[in-house]
């Protein structure tokens, strides 16, 4: 059974500074993996997708790898904002037609 | 906007009523999930749709009620909840092609509370 470890539960930096964001798996046959951005309260927004064949997504100062030997992907974030200020879950997909693991998620907060 | 709405935002019951959370798809997909979120807890995936037809069920009490009439909607009609049942129940969906269940897409969720 797939299981997705995000620690730690939350994250405070001060403004400017780069992060980075931890997610691990313990099944490292998987199809792909998603990093979404949730805002409180609200939905989830799809950040970055990995496929399986791939080891790196970037979008923006967002930059997602993924490691399956080691069950491991982590999410980038450059340069910090405070609008950058969310819950961060990472989900994983075993195969095509399988359902999404999700992580608890990391609680991230930019100050000002 | 994400394409996937939800109504209500938010709903406040008793544990003797009787109500339905709606999800409506404006993105032409073809399969439709239901998930519950709480507090401290990863996202549990309750109710897939492919088609029209449930594809999975989790284990889901049978207080819970999907219905998806169309590709566009789907239900999830509640009654005699528990308070342990209050959570974010968010809706989402994705395009089914050959088999494989593409990246989905998720409403913003209604936060349901249950007195």
């Amino acid at each position: 059974k797939q299981e997705v470890t995000q620690i730690p539960a939350a994250l405070s930096v001060p403004e400017g500074e780069n992060l980075v964001l931890n997610c691990s798996f313990t099944d490292s046959a998987i199809y792909n993996l998603q990093w979404f951005r949730q805002d409180p309260g609200k939905g989830l927004t799809s950040l970055l997708l990995i496929q399986s064949s791939q080891r790196e997504q970037t979008s923006g100062r967002l930059n997602a790898s993924l490691d399956k030997s080691s069950g491991r992907s982590t999410l980038y974030i450059a340069a910090s904002q405070p609008g950058d200020s969310a819950t961060y879950l990472c989900a994983v997909k075993t195969g095509a037609n399988s359902k999404l693991t999700f992580g608890k998620g990391i609680t991230l907060s930019v100050r000002p | 906007e994400t394409g996937v709405t939800q109504t209500p935002r938010h709903l406040v019951m008793g544990m003797t009523n009787k109500k339905s959370l709606k999800c409506e798809q404006h993105l032409g997909h073809n399969a439709m999930y239901w998930y519950k979120q709480s507090a401290k807890k990863p996202l549990e995936l309750m109710f897939v749709y492919s088609l029209e037809e449930r594809v999975e069920n989790n284990s889901v009490p049978s207080r819970f009620s999907p219905e998806c009439p169309n590709s566009s909607h789907l239900f999830l009609h509640l009654h005699t909840l528990q308070p342990e049942d209050s959570a974010l129940y968010l809706c989402a969906s994705s395009r089914v092609l050959a088999g494989v269940f593409n990246e989905q897409f998720f409403g913003p969720g209604t936060r349901l509370t249950v007195l």
